[in-house]
């Protein structure tokens, strides 16, 4: 991805929370977008920061510093079905740039 | 039920041989996206359009080539001159002044031997 920053892959334990941090670099910002993408499958919005500060959405949270490039995203109670890629994009214009995602596994 | 449509989910050509990609959205959006995936990657944009009859190039557009002759459809064409063809491909859209977020299609997968 273009001047987007996020770990390749992480492993936590079910049942576990998780951070995923996210970096990013732009001249134009309008947002931060998390997806989540299991193997072979298109991705799936899970969130969209525009002001800085965690918004919440039952067991996944997402957090942003505009001021700062930084975002992560917080899973808690960790499931086997969150076993997947995690993505982190910024929308800019009418454009949106990922970066290349974290790949989850969760262990039993 | 409103949703994008991609077919067919796998496709295999021969090298040389140019292949159309089909994107078909009835989500009324009015842009409209094309993604590229490799193992172990990102996405990354190909072409985009706003609007009818106009549309945009992305970062790697080099060996590809669109239309949008209608809203709800947004074609891609691998042509030979790509390089390295085989990947994932994702379609993608969005409402204009509306949520933020794209919605993608199924993804199809182009395997060029």
């Amino acid at each position: 991805g273009q001047n987007i920053d996020q770990p390749t892959e992480m492993t936590a334990t079910e049942g576990a929370i998780v951070q995923i941090n996210c970096t990013y670099q732009t001249s134009g910002f309008n947002g931060l977008f998390w997806y989540q993408q299991h193997a072979g499958e298109a991705p799936t919005f899970l969130s969209y920061n525009v002001l800085d500060g965690l918004e919440e959405k039952g067991r996944f949270s997402s957090f942003l510093s505009r001021s700062k490039g930084y975002s992560y995203l917080l899973l808690k109670e960790l499931q086997m079905k969150d076993s997947a890629s995690y993505l982190c994009a910024y929308n800019r214009d009418d454009k949106i740039i990922f970066g290349k995602g974290t790949r989850l596994h969760i262990l039993p | 039920d409103g949703g994008i449509t991609q077919s067919p989910k796998y496709l295999f050509r021969k090298e040389g041989q140019n292949v159309t990609l089909s994107c078909e959205q009835n989500l009324n959006h009015d842009a409209m996206y094309w993604y590229r995936q490799d193992p172990g990657q990102g996405l990354r944009l190909i072409y985009y359009s706003q609007i009818v009859n106009d549309f945009q190039k992305g970062d790697i557009a080099e060996g590809y080539s669109v239309s949008r002759e209608k809203k709800e459809s947004f074609p891609l064409t691998v042509t030979s001159a790509q390089k390295n063809p085989t990947a994932f491909y994702l379609c993608a859209s969005k409402s204009r002044g509306g949520p933020a977020e794209q919605y993608f299609g199924p993804g199809t997968r182009l395997t060029v031997t």
